[in-house]
């Protein structure tokens, strides 16, 4: 079983640079979500979709911009990366309701220098 | 907003030792809450979550979890540890009638001494 993976799993990039981070998920889920992880600063929440065609922000969207296209895929992109942008980012999945658990992918560390 | 304080970024203890991981949120309607772990180099897992059927959750790994309304408390507690609970604790926190923002606390780093 898959789950939540996450592409790629390490990237180095200069400032000013674009990539895209892909998330799929084999669970059906309809919510989907972005983190950043930082030291000390635990998880914030950088994007959110919660379903097909629709995205919202977070805590920390600024800089940052996501697609939903299909239901199994949410792409994060970075369009001019920056040294704050350095950071471990997890994607997750989950279905609808309250007490749903939020699967994690492995995560993808990305280093701006 | 809707957030989770864990006291301590760092918890030593020794093994067979109890542990205690403390958390608190901010809400006079208790929320949906959570414990998630995560170990090295690895996305996070659920421990355990709050479900209002009882005030005492039991989770994987012989965790548990106690809510205290009046309090706004979640803590985390295990009777004893053992070297493979060395891991990162985050407390997180759903609002009451929303399943779409999960809020993470900071974190907290617990090291099992030998």
């Amino acid at each position: 079983n898959a789950g939540v993976t996450q592409t790629p799993k390490f990237r180095v990039l200069k400032t000013g640079q674009s990539m895209t981070l892909l998330c799929a998920q084999d669970m059906n889920h309809e919510y989907m979500y972005w983190y950043r992880q930082d030291p000390g600063m635990g998880l914030r929440l950088i994007h959110y979709s919660v379903g097909e065609g629709t995205t919202a922000k977070g805590e920390v969207p600024d800089g940052y911009n996501v697609s939903r296209l299909k239901k199994q895929n949410f792409l994060l992109g970075l369009e001019s990366a920056a040294p704050s942008q350095t950071s471990v980012y997890f994607c997750a999945s989950s279905t609808t309701g309250g007490l749903a658990e939020a699967f994690f992918g492995q995560g993808t560390r990305l280093t701006v220098v | 907003a809707q957030s989770v304080t864990q006291l301590g970024s760092h918890v030593s203890v020794s093994e067979g030792a109890l542990v205690l991981l403390r958390c608190n949120y901010s809400s006079s309607v208790p929320p949906y809450l959570f414990w998630y772990v995560q170990y090295p180099n690895q996305g996070l897992q659920l421990l355990l979550k709050y479900t209002s059927a009882a005030t005492l959750v039991k989770g994987i790994n012989g965790f548990e979890a106690e809510f205290k309304k009046s309090e706004t408390s979640f803590h985390l507690t295990k009777p004893s540890a053992h070297m493979s609970d060395a891991a990162e604790y985050f407390c997180a926190v759903r609002p009451e009638g929303s399943a779409r923002q999960l809020t993470f606390g900071s974190g907290t780093q617990l090291t099992v001494l030998p």
